[in-house]
């Protein structure tokens, strides 16, 4: 089976770094999706992670291990129009079809 | 411009009646997608299309139907059958079938039941 976890909810500071982690485990893996959806739309791309290690892309840095299951989305600079849900998504091995963890709903306050 | 469009926005459906919700791309992508998003839940796989004529059921196809005549389109029909249809639909397309081709998503359907 496959099993995504992420947190509900995290809030923080405009200006402020923050980490939104993303666990899983999942029969087979190839490789991890970051996506970002503001309320009511649709989800935009912002990383995907296939082997160990940080990759940065401006104010977005994704982190994966594959040997401990873990990865994570860096936002540095937070900005007021970083609130927004951030979706972790699996690549299983053999198969064919993404998994989604539930996302991270998060809030940037002054 | 290229993209992936959805309509309409708001979808309102009576009890017993099919409706259908349309996908069009026109980024010349292969395969095309639908999920569901329900609050507190992930995006979940109804169905999906590799090819042209060709389509499979995704984790949740029961009470949806889909078709995939032409490349640009991948019209899905909410029936009778799906009791909860009450939700935020999402078409998507990648490149390739692949799943570690990047999945583009449309700006999606919102289905209210009356």
């Amino acid at each position: 089976g496959q099993n995504i976890d992420q947190p509900t909810e995290m809030t923080a500071t405009e200006g402020a770094i923050v980490q939104i982690n993303c666990t899983y485990q999942t029969s087979g893996f190839n490789g991890l999706f970051w996506y970002q959806q503001h309320a009511g739309e649709a989800p935009t791309f912002l990383s995907y992670n296939v082997l160990d290690g940080l990759e940065e892309k401006g104010r977005f840095s994704s982190f994966l291990s594959r040997s401990k299951g873990y990865s994570y989305l860096l936002l540095k600079e937070l900005q007021m129009k970083d609130s927004a849900s951030y979706l972790c998504a699996v690549v299983p091995g053999g198969g064919n079809k993404l998994t989604f963890g539930t996302g991270t709903q998060l809030k940037v306050e002054l | 411009d290229g993209g992936i469009t959805q309509s309409p926005k708001y979808l309102f459906r009576k009890e017993g009646q099919n409706v259908t919700l349309s996908c069009e791309q026109n980024l010349n992508h292969d395969a095309m997608y639908w999920y569901r998003q329900d609050p507190g839940q992930g995006l979940r796989l109804i169905y999906y299309s590799q090819i042209v004529n060709d389509f499979q059921k995704g984790d949740i196809a029961e009470g949806y139907s889909v078709s995939r005549e032409k490349k640009e389109s991948f019209p899905l029909t909410v029936t009778s059958a799906q009791k909860n249809p009450t939700a935020f639909y999402l078409c998507a397309s990648s490149i390739s079938p692949g799943t570690e081709e990047t999945q583009y998503f449309g700006p999606g359907t919102r289905l209210l039941v009356l």
